[in-house]
């Protein structure tokens, strides 16, 4: 069965440093997630992407972040610069199209900031 | 604005009792449920989902929710629990995005502890 998968499972840096989170989505999906989890808090939306742009982005994700979908398979979040509160388990999601349909998610990327 | 609470963070039950995780939403507008399972190592997984129709929604692993509108609830129930049930639950609702994106808006999340 198709999976989205993520890389890598853990990162650990150093606050102000780039860091780059990888995920492949399900090949025939159109829709593209960010989330992240705090330790101890909610799953919060980071942003959306469709047709090669943001769909919608909640306040979290400021100038620091972007995405990318550089060659029609991989689907990136970069932290340009990153801070201690940014530490978190970041979870991609990608979902075919369609009204409701399920978004599937990955295993997360477990990123500590040091 | 809309929410999700999961009113308990843990849930210790023994194999074979009978479970509920509780969820209560708020929004001003039709929603859509969900709730997620996350197993030790793993990603999200969809458990089941509630879109219309018929309020009481199934999984293939006897887990059931029922959406009830004027409680504003989408409980989880399972008559019998096995080890294999541990696991993190999240309940989830879905809020319409632009251009079709459909963001997931989450509760913090229930870790179920099935002890033998």
């Amino acid at each position: 069965e198709p999976e989205v998968t993520q890389t890598p499972s853990h990162q650990v840096t150093q606050m102000g440093q780039e860091v780059i989170l990888r995920c492949v989505p399900i090949s025939n999906h159109l829709y593209f997630y960010w989330y992240r989890q705090i330790l101890g808090q909610k799953v919060e939306f980071l942003v959306s992407f469709y047709n090669n742009e943001i769909s919608e982005k909640s306040e979290i994700f400021d100038d620091q972040f972007s995405v990318e979908r550089p060659d029609g398979s991989n689907f990136t979040l970069k932290i340009r610069s990153t801070k201690l509160e940014d530490s978190a388990m970041y979870f991609c999601a990608s979902r075919r199209g369609g009204t409701v349909e399920t978004q599937y998610f990955g295993p997360g990327t477990r990123l500590l900031v040091l | 604005a809309q929410s999700v609470t999961q009113l308990d963070s843990q849930v210790p039950v023994f194999e074979e009792a009978p479970v509920e995780l509780r969820c209560n939403y708020s929004s001003s507008v039709s929603v859509y449920l969900f709730w997620y399972v996350q197993y030790p190592n793993q990603g999200l997984q969809l458990l089941l989902k509630y879109l219309s129709g018929s309020t009481l929604v199934e999984s293939i692993n006897g887990f059931e929710a029922e959406f009830n509108k004027s409680q504003t609830s989408f409980h989880l129930r399972k008559p019998s629990v096995h080890i294999s049930d541990t696991a993190e639950y999240f309940c989830a609702v879905s809020l319409p995005g632009r251009g079709g994106s459909e963001k997931l808006v989450f509760g913090k999340g229930t870790k179920l502890t099935v002890n033998p």
